[in-house]
């Protein structure tokens, strides 16, 4: 099982609908969590990162977090074209400090 | 405020050369990851340097080496080329339990 998993997509959407964005992870006792978005041809942007259970809102998006299930997730409300990236999802793992790793990214598309 | 900022940005090399590829953390963060990226894909890791010591490292062969300086700076290095090692080239800065910032890269290509 590869430690972080995203579904590798590409996820069409149209402009002004909810994109959701999933990663599982292996690591069960991983504590931070976090969602970067890469334009083809740039490095990655820090979008949102969450610690806890739970959702966390910021802007149009929302980062929700289920420890029992291993599982975290992005909501992107009211998607617009300029939303079209690759989202990466990374998860820094307990087992070894401070090391951070990617899953493969989900490309998304917002058609207008 | 600086971000990350990585050099050079592009390099082209033959097989069997070596490369180094330089990064400056952004101001007040301390430790330096490094990570791999080929076409289509997630970034890898490939190690982390902290108080000039590599403190973590990922599954890269030891083609691949690394060097912080005293100012947090850090250096890549890649012995050996080969046509495979061709990717973008991903250096991020961190300081304590914070999210990592990520420079520009470094496009390396091998023929």
């Amino acid at each position: 099982q590869k430690e972080v998993e995203q579904n590798s997509g590409p996820l069409s959407v149209p402009e002004g609908a909810i994109a959701s964005l999933n990663c599982t992870y292996s690591d069960r006792g991983s504590q931070s969590f976090f969602w970067y978005r890469q334009y083809s041809g740039k490095s990655p942007e820090l979008i949102m990162f969450i610690y806890s259970n739970g959702d966390k809102e910021d802007g149009r998006f929302t980062a929700q977090l289920n420890k029992a299930s291993q599982y975290v997730s992005l909501l992107i409300r009211d998607s617009q074209p300029s939303d079209s990236a690759t989202y990466l999802c990374a998860v820094k793992l307990k087992t070894s400090y401070d090391k951070v790793i990617f899953g493969p990214g989900t490309s998304l598309s917002v058609i207008p | 405020d600086a971000g990350v900022t990585q050099s050079p940005t592009h390099l082209i090399k033959t097989r069997g050369q070596q490369v180094t590829l330089r990064c400056s953390p952004k101001s007040g963060h301390d430790t330096v990851s490094w990570y791999q990226q080929a076409l289509g894909q997630g970034p890898q890791f490939i190690f982390q340097y902290y108080e000039e010591e590599e403190r973590q490292r990922g599954n890269f062969p030891d083609r691949f080496s690394g060097h912080q300086f005293p100012n947090y700076s850090s250096e890549l290095n890649v012995n050996a080329l080969l046509l495979g090692d061709s990717a973008l080239y991903l250096c991020a800065s961190s300081r304590n339990t914070g999210p990592l910032h990520f420079g520009n890269g470094t496009r390396l290509t091998v023929t």
